[in-house]
């Protein structure tokens, strides 16, 4: 069955600095979505893509956060400046039209 | 120090039980709901869904039953198996929007 796949699984990075988390979707998928998930707490949304464009995004996703499709497959998650609070599992989703969104494994970040 | 994280609620079965797992969704304008299932490190992963034109929607081994009247969302297993064993999530969608709200959660522990 196919999958969304994330990579990397655990990202270390220092305060301050870039991070990308990449993602690729199911292949026919055409809706991308973030959501992270602080430990312990509930799956938050981020953003939502389609046709090469943010349709919805929340107030988490700030000016610090920003998405891209580079190519036809991947989908990433850049945040410019990292801060401690940005610590969280990311998880990467697709879908096809109106179906269910399927979740890849996540990467988790870990802000030092 | 004071606790951040959210205090899951928590069942446990035997194996060979019923399960039954509830949720209290938030908007009334809510027309798509779903439950995923989260194992440890992993990504949430589709079980089921229903729209809001309905009150009941049965899969393999699971049922949802939805309640519009007190916006209440209910998950069944039947014969609850340890690997049922994780962390179930209902999620609401308006159909007007992208976002996924998600519940805070029920760990699911089946005892053997």
């Amino acid at each position: 069955e196919p999958e969304v796949t994330q990579t990397p699984s655990h990202q270390v990075t220092q305060m301050g600095q870039e991070v990308i988390l990449r993602c690729v979707p199911i292949s026919n998928h055409l809706y991308f979505y973030w959501y992270r998930q602080i430990l312990g707490q509930k799956v938050e949304f981020l953003v939502s893509f389609y046709n090469n464009e943010i349709s919805e995004k929340s107030e988490i996703f700030d000016d610090q956060f920003s998405v891209e499709r580079p190519d036809g497959s991947n989908f990433t998650l850049k945040i410019r400046s990292t801060k401690l609070e940005d610590s969280a599992m990311y998880f990467c989703a697709s879908k096809r039209g109106n179906q269910p969104q399927h979740f890849g494994d996540g990467t988790r970040l870990s802000i030092l | 120090g004071e606790s951040v994280g959210l205090h899951l609620p928590t069942l446990s079965v035997q194996e060979g039980d019923n399960s039954i797992i509830n949720c209290a969704y938030s908007n009334s304008a809510s027309d798509y709901f779903i439950w995923y299932k989260q194992e440890s490190g992993k990504g949430p992963q589709f079980i089921i869904d229903i729209r809001s034109n309905m009150d009941k929607r049965q899969g393999q081994r699971v049922t949802v039953l939805l309640n519009k009247t007190v916006k209440h969302l209910s998950l069944q297993i039947a014969a609850t198996q340890p690997g049922d064993s994780a962390v179930y999530f209902c999620a609401e969608n308006l159909n007007t929007g992208n976002q996924f709200y998600f519940g805070t959660g029920t760990s699911l522990t089946v005892i053997p």
